[in-house]
């Protein structure tokens, strides 16, 4: 079965800073891979995937992450935070190939400061 | 075009009672999923249901069981609540297994 970490729990950054955080998994075989974000008072939504081909992958909002197979990481970076970025972050793995269920991280709070 | 519609919203159950969530998934979506999402905790995969069937489920016990309509909607039961049953219940729907998923709002549960 596969598993999912997020070292970082709670990000406390300032507007214009960088952001990386942290993903990494575990699965013997091929994976896609997601970050979810959840707004305050919303639901979550899909950020960015990654199923096959280029390894840095673009999503909305000026995020990416980068796909490091012998790593089994797949972390969300964006050079500059705004506040509107407040939310939390999950990281999501798959496997390949038939009916197969999504295992979620427990998530990082980011909170961005004016 | 409609996202993922759960109700109720919110629901107050005791222990031993049984629970119906609901479920509409997005429009042209066909496979639906069911995540229990503990405070402080990522959702955690209870069920995959795809033509009316369960495809996948998760390491939730007999007690949770669904259901899947011809209409695509789906229903999450729960019998024999418990406390450790409060949490908020996720409907995920998504045009085939693996492919991103839309959520709904999701059901806050609470077991007194």
């Amino acid at each position: 079965a596969q598993s999912v970490s997020q070292h970082n729990h709670h990000v406390i950054l300032s507007e214009a800073a960088s952001l990386e955080l942290g993903c990494n998994y575990s699965y013997g075989g091929t994976v896609n891979l997601f970050w979810y974000v959840q707004y305050p008072g919303q639901h979550l939504q899909l950020l960015l995937k990654y199923f096959s081909g280029d390894p840095l992958v673009k999503g909305i909002k000026g995020f990416e992450a980068e796909f490091i197979k012998s790593k089994f990481s797949f972390n969300l970076r964006k050079p500059s935070v705004q506040w509107s970025d407040t939310a939390e972050y999950f990281c999501a793995v798959s496997p390949t190939g038939g009916y197969q269920k999504v295992t979620f991280g427990t998530g990082t709070k980011l909170q961005v400061i004016p | 075009d409609a996202g993922v519609t759960q109700s109720p919203t919110h629901l107050i159950k005791t222990r031993g009672q049984q629970v119906t969530l609901r479920c509409s998934p997005k429009s042209g979506h066909d496979t639906v999923s069911w995540y229990q999402q503990a405070l402080g905790q990522g959702p955690q995969f209870i069920f995959q249901y795809y033509e009316e069937e369960e495809r996948q489920r998760g390491n939730f016990p007999d007690r949770f069981s669904g259901h899947q309509f011809p209409n695509y909607s789906s229903e999450l039961n729960v019998n024999a609540l418990l406390l450790g049953d409060s949490a908020l219940y996720l409907c995920a729907s998504s045009l085939a297994s693996g492919q991103p998923q839309h959520f709904g709002d999701g059901t806050r549960l609470s077991i007194l």
